[in-house]
C-alpha cells in the first residue's frame, strides 16, 4: 500500500510569489492535514478535510493560504503571495474514518524555502 | 505557550546504554502517540497510548502513559546506532480545541547514539 507522497519535496522562491504544494492521502482515507514546523518550532497544525470538506482551519495562519481538496482525493496548499515567515516544512496526513486513537500517517514533507 | 514539552531536547549517548525521554503537560488527553522522524522524511507513528498507567513495548522500546493521561515516557533499552533520530510525542487536541482530529507536537528528542 503507498503512503502519503508529497509534491514538491522542495522548494524554493521569493517573497511575493506563489506555491502551490499538493498530498496525496493514502487510498481510501477521508480524512486529510496539513501542518507545518517552521525552524525551531514544535510541529503545528494547519487544517483538516473530512473527504472535499474542510472540517477545521483554524491553524491556517492567514489568507494567503489557501486549501483545496476537489473531489475528496489528492489536496492542494497555495500560499500566495509568499512571505519570508513562510518557510518551513509542510506536511501533509491522513487517516481512515476517526477513530478513538486519532492516528495519522505523515507524508515526507516539502521543503519551502522564501527568500 | 506549548502544550507538550519534552526533554531531554538532545541527548547524547552511547551505544548499549538505557535513556527515557519525557512527554509533560497540564492537559489531560484522550491518547498520545510517538513518533520517529528521520532525516527527509516525516513523522512515523511508533505507538499510541490510550488508558492511563498503559504500557506498551516495542521490541526494545518501552511506552507509558501517565495514570492521569497528562504525560508519557519512552524508555529505549541498550540503545543501538539505529535508534537515532527525531522523537516526537503528539496528542489530540484536547479540551483546548473545539475539534478532535488536531494533533498537538511536542518539539522533540533528537536522540544520538554514539558507536
Amino acid at each position: 500500500e503507498a503512503g502519503v507522497t508529497q509534491f514538491p519535496s522542495h522548494s524554493v522562491i521569493e517573497k511575493g510569489q506563489t506555491v502551490t504544494l499538493r498530498c496525496d492521502p493514502i487510498s481510501g482515507h477521508d480524512n486529510l492535514y496539513w501542518y507545518r514546523r517552521v525552524m525551531g518550532k514544535e510541529i503545528k497544525f494547519l487544517l483538516h478535510f473530512v473527504k472535499e470538506s474542510k472540517q477545521d482551519e483554524s491553524g491556517m495562519p492567514n489568507n494567503r493560504f489557501l486549501a483545496e481538496r476537489t473531489g475528496g482525493t489528492y489536496s492542494t496548499l497555495k500560499v500566495q503571495p509568499a512571505e519570508l515567515e513562510d518557510s518551513g516544512v509542510y506536511f501533509c496526513a491522513s487517516s481512515q474514518v476517526p477513530t478513538d486513537t486519532y492516528e495519522q500517517y505523515f507524508g515526507p514533507g516539502t521543503r519551502l524555502t522564501v527568500t | 505557550t506549548q502544550l507538550l514539552e519534552q526533554s531531554p531536547q538532545f541527548l547524547s549517548i552511547q551505544e548499549g546504554e538505557n535513556l527515557t525521554v519525557y512527554c509533560n503537560s497540564s492537559s489531560v488527553f484522550s491518547s498520545l502517540q510517538w513518533y520517529r522522524q528521520e532525516p527527509g522524511e516525516g513523522p512515523v507513528l511508533l505507538v499510541t497510548v490510550v488508558t492511563g498507567g498503559e504500557v506498551k513495548k516495542l521490541k526494545r522500546l518501552t511506552f507509558q502513559f501517565g495514570d492521569a493521561r497528562k504525560d508519557s515516557s519512552l524508555h529505549i533499552t541498550a540503545a543501538q546506532t539505529g535508534d537515532t533520530g527525531l522523537y516526537l510525542c503528539a496528542a489530540d487536541g484536547g479540551r483546548y480545541f473545539q475539534g478532535a482530529q488536531k494533533l498537538v507536537f511536542g518539539q522533540g528528542t533528537r536522540l544520538t547514539i554514539n558507536p
